[in-house]
């Protein structure tokens, strides 16, 4: 099993450009959620899925977007890059609420994405 | 109001210590909690999850005081590799909410 893989490891952007930051999973985990962490700050969550085709928003949603086709994959999509979104960025992923409504599933990370908007 | 506070340290400690550290929380229907370790620059890995009754993986010792809305960690016989930043998290359903982490630096 090789997890949760995001691709790329490390981008330089410049303001306005596009682009897709890649992650995927093989553990079939239906939850999954992309985080942005700032130097010394704790995770925020832009966006998560409960399973395919079903997206919501997180804490700071504004300059990304989303897309679960499938089960395995959750590219995050910035459209206009700005300084501000100069940020690592971790994929996330977890077993939903078991048959019996227990929530507690912890989640697994990627190895990040450091991305750099000049 | 943050919906986990941490204390961010830096805890400094000698090896062989003993280190403890809380986290609160502010929404009282928060169902899970969890304790996750995360090195400088790499991703948060899960260390423990945190139980009603209080639980022990080796060194680590987690309780929860729902109550007061409360988690804490607490590290037996400090090593260096325990050199970290700890990770508060309480999930309500659905997703994770973090703290900003507690540092704990282990020093020889």
């Amino acid at each position: 099993n090789a997890g949760v893989t995001q691709t790329p490891k490390f981008r330089i952007l410049k303001i306005g450009q596009s682009m897709t930051l890649q992650c995927t999973q093989d553990m079939n985990h239906n939850y999954m959620y992309w985080y942005r962490q700032d130097p010394g700050m704790g995770l925020k969550l832009i966006y998560y899925s409960v399973g395919a085709g079903i997206t919501d928003k997180g804490e700071v949603p504004n300059g990304y977007n989303v897309s679960r086709s499938t089960t395995e994959d959750f590219p995050l999509r910035l459209e206009l890059a700005a300084p501000s979104q100069t940020s690592v960025y971790f994929c996330a992923s977890s077993h939903g609420k078991t048959q019996t409504g227990n929530s507690n599933q912890p989640q697994h990370f990627g190895d990040g994405t450091r991305l750099s908007i000049l | 109001r943050k919906e986990v506070e941490q204390d961010p340290g830096p805890f400094n400690v000698p090896e062989g210590a003993t280190v403890a550290f809380n986290c609160t929380y502010s929404n009282s229907a928060s169902q899970s909690f969890f304790w996750y370790r995360q090195d400088c620059r790499k991703e948060p890995k899960l260390l423990m999850s945190v139980y009603s009754s209080g639980n022990e993986d080796g060194r680590f010792t987690a309780q929860l005081n729902r109550a007061s809305q409360y988690i804490s960690l607490l590290i037996r016989d400090s090593k260096l590799s325990d050199s970290a930043t700890y990770l508060c998290v309480v999930n309500d359903g659905y997703k994770l909410s973090f703290g900003a982490g507690t540092t704990v630096t282990v020093r020889a």
